[in-house]
């Protein structure tokens, strides 16, 4: 199946500090991706859909100036945390839909990125 | 999107079938069932999806109700490795418009040694 690449996988910084998080489609384009996040013991939650070329679209309750999205390549988007809290420690998460995909297409996912705010 | 009723836990038996059942019913007539499951720390693994009829691929088999009213899902020779959360998700096709996907709470499978 087609590869979507995280990075970093692990990340701890101190609190007030920004930290950018990388999602690759490595074999195929992706004009749509949708970044999670998940707590510990809890499901995916979306945040944000992602279009290339375009701003994203942010679920209700997701500040969009402290978690950029730019989604500038059909092969890459990043999230952004902005002066991290420690609150703000979780997996993120993100998928992406292959360009073109019509009818029944499944999403893939990344590895995952575990941010630790200290 | 419709939405999924799924046990909070199963345990099976290594070598074992594991059949982890998914309630669904508001489920209507253009929704697609899919099953994804994420092993602890990684991202969610796509498994199968099917509309109406029973559907079988490499990892399970899926098999739907006639009333599409409730799905389960089939490993048929479970290992440890498929110790993960199992997700039932309702919704319709992608059809050239991008839809996310709504994440419940999923089924933690447990296969023992």
């Amino acid at each position: 199946g087609a590869v979507v690449s995280q990075h970093p996988s692990r990340v701890i910084c101190k609190s007030g500090t920004s930290v950018k998080i990388e999602c690759r489609s490595l074999d195929f384009q992706a004009t749509t991706m949708f970044w999670y996040r998940q707590f510990p013991k809890q499901s995916l939650m979306l945040m944000a859909t992602s279009n290339e070329g375009s701003k994203a679209t942010y679920e209700q309750g997701v500040e969009k100036d402290k978690f950029l999205i730019n989604h500038a390549s059909l092969t890459l988007s990043t999230l952004t945390v902005t002066s991290a809290h420690p609150e703000d420690s979780s997996f993120y998460i993100c998928s992406a839909l292959p360009t073109g995909t019509g009818g029944t297409g499944e999403l893939f996912f990344g590895e995952g990125s575990r941010l630790t705010v200290l | 999107d419709a939405k999924t009723t799924q046990p909070t836990s199963m345990d099976c038996a290594e070598g074992r079938a594991a059949n982890l059942p998914c309630n669904h019913s508001t489920i209507s007539g253009n929704e697609y069932v899919y099953w994804y499951r994420q092993i602890h720390s990684q991202g969610p693994q796509y498994i199968i999806h099917g509309l109406k009829n029973n559907e079988t691929n490499e990892m399970a088999s899926l098999i739907i109700t006639e009333d599409r009213k409730s799905s389960t899902l089939i490993l048929p020779h479970a290992t440890l490795r498929d110790t993960a959360v199992y997700y039932c998700i309702v919704r319709v096709a992608l059809m050239g418009s991008a839809r996310q996907l709504t994440f419940g709470s999923g089924t933690q499978l447990t296969v023992l040694p």
